[in-house]
């Protein structure tokens, strides 16, 4: 069973246009959560992290939503550009020391020029 | 600033024989180490987690093992591969505290035929 849900395995967004990556979660034990980004053949890197104690983050184009009630969790890109198009995984975790983070599947965004 | 090495890029190894991934991360002193398996449909799957030398914790039963003779190295073996070991092989590390993003290492394609 899959703590961490990205149903969206893949997402096409016009460039310049806002993309909205979704991720859920079913642990309410959950506190704390990431955004990384993968392109193909290297090592993820990360983006964006939010608390439980905020519903809002936001660095530059990004910004992540977190919905505790509806244990829900949103990145917005605005605007999209061609090179964001890659894999994008949700984490969790519900430790201090952030150490067991669970990822979910991933969506594949792709950017069209 | 902090670099992590990983190697090597590739890997294809015959079913039986036995693998050694070694993992080190430089500018950084006690930082906790992470193995993961990206598997399609699943993301990334934490494999083990050590936060000091000679302490190893794992998160799946397995064929493989991991060990950290050394306080910025994380070695990720097995006796005998199986054709199911063959995936995409990731080593992370964060700082040892609270709440960390991880930083990955560029990944090891390991194909068992």
């Amino acid at each position: 069973d899959q703590q961490v849900k990205q149903n969206s395995p893949s997402l096409s967004v016009q460039e310049g246009r806002i993309s909205i990556l979704n991720c859920d979660y079913t642990n309410s034990m959950f506190d704390y959560f990431l955004w990384y980004k993968k392109y193909p053949a290297e090592g993820p890197t990360f983006l964006i992290s939010i608390s439980s104690i905020k519903d809002k983050n936001e660095d530059g184009r990004f910004t992540v939503f977190l919905n505790k009630s509806a244990k829900h969790l949103s990145l917005h890109i605005v605007p999209s550009q061609p090179g964001d198009s890659a894999v994008y995984f949700c984490a969790a975790s519900e430790d201090n020391y952030g150490q067991n983070f669970v990822f979910g599947p991933g969506t594949r965004l792709s950017v069209l020029p | 600033s902090q670099t992590i090495h990983q190697w090597p890029a590739t890997l294809v190894q015959p079913v039986g024989s036995p693998l050694s991934l070694e993992c080190t991360v430089e500018g950084t002193s006690n930082p906790n180490l992470y193995w993961y398996r990206q598997a399609a449909g699943r993301g990334l799957q934490l494999l083990f987690y050590s936060v000091g030398i000679g302490q190893i914790s794992s998160e799946v039963p397995q064929n493989l093992s991991a060990s950290r003779p050394q306080d910025r190295q994380f070695i990720l073996s097995s006796k005998k591969l199986l054709l199911s070991d063959s995936g995409f092989y990731l080593c992370a590390w964060s700082w040892g505290s609270s709440y960390n993003e991880q930083f990955f290492g560029p990944g090891t394609r390991l194909t068992v035929l």
